[in-house]
């Protein structure tokens, strides 16, 4: 069955380390998100693709990166982790349509920067 | 003003009644409406959708739409424990979904 995958599921670091998070789809959708969901602040995009080599900033992208060397991979890191990125990340994907736009998550990665 | 407003709740119902999740949204420019159902520890679960005004049914939810005041209603009938979760509101301009901070529902046996 077709699926969104994340990993880890699970990561401490330490302030200042570059850190990596992995989303992989099966779907072939052309659309990835990545978003962050902290208490009080419900769910927060972070950086969007559109396709392909296609990358853009959402509301809260300071300090994160994301690139798009295929369908089915949106890879988000954060250059110097900070405490304030501690937070529970999600990946989302969508087909290309503009109307049937329905996104679908994966598990989430917990991510604790001490 | 939140581009997305929901009453954060906690709703309590009871078992086998009806619950009444309510959202109003401030871009007059969104096409299309989901609601998600998040379990604590999980991810957002896609579980309505609708896209013109009017009620819209699938099992025990209906959503209810209405651009004009811009608001979109969740309503769970006969709701069970197994309904307690948050309840996300997501209006969307193209491909694009803001969510709202969800309403946490909590159904008594």
């Amino acid at each position: 069955d077709a699926e969104i995958t994340q990993s880890p599921r699970h990561k401490i670091t330490e302030t200042g380390r570059q850190v990596t998070l992995a989303c992989h789809q099966t779907w072939n959708h052309n659309n990835m998100f990545w978003y962050r969901q902290d208490l009080g602040h419900g769910l927060r995009l972070i950086h969007y693709s559109y396709g392909v080599q296609d990358t853009n900033k959402g509301e809260v992208s300071d300090g994160y990166s994301v690139s798009r060397s295929n369908t089915e991979d949106l890879p988000l890191t954060l250059e110097s982790a900070a405490s304030s990125q501690t937070s529970v990340y999600f990946c989302a994907s969508s087909e290309g349509s503009v109307t049937y736009n329905e996104q679908f998550f994966g598990p989430g990665t917990r991510l604790t920067v001490l | 003003q939140k581009e997305v407003e929901q009453n954060s709740g906690p709703l309590s119902v009871p078992e086998g009644a009806i619950a009444s999740l309510n959202c109003t949204y401030s871009d007059r420019g969104s096409q299309s409406f989901f609601w998600y159902r998040q379990y604590s520890g999980k991810s957002p679960e896609l579980i309505m959708s609708i896209y013109s005004n009017g009620d819209k049914e699938d099992g025990r939810f209906t959503a209810q739409l209405n651009k004009a005041s811009q608001y979109v209603s969740l309503l769970i009938r006969d709701s069970q424990p197994s309904d307690s979760a948050t309840y996300l509101c997501a209006p969307a301009r193209g491909r694009a979904l803001t969510f709202g901070s969800g309403t946490r529902l909590q159904v008594q046996p």
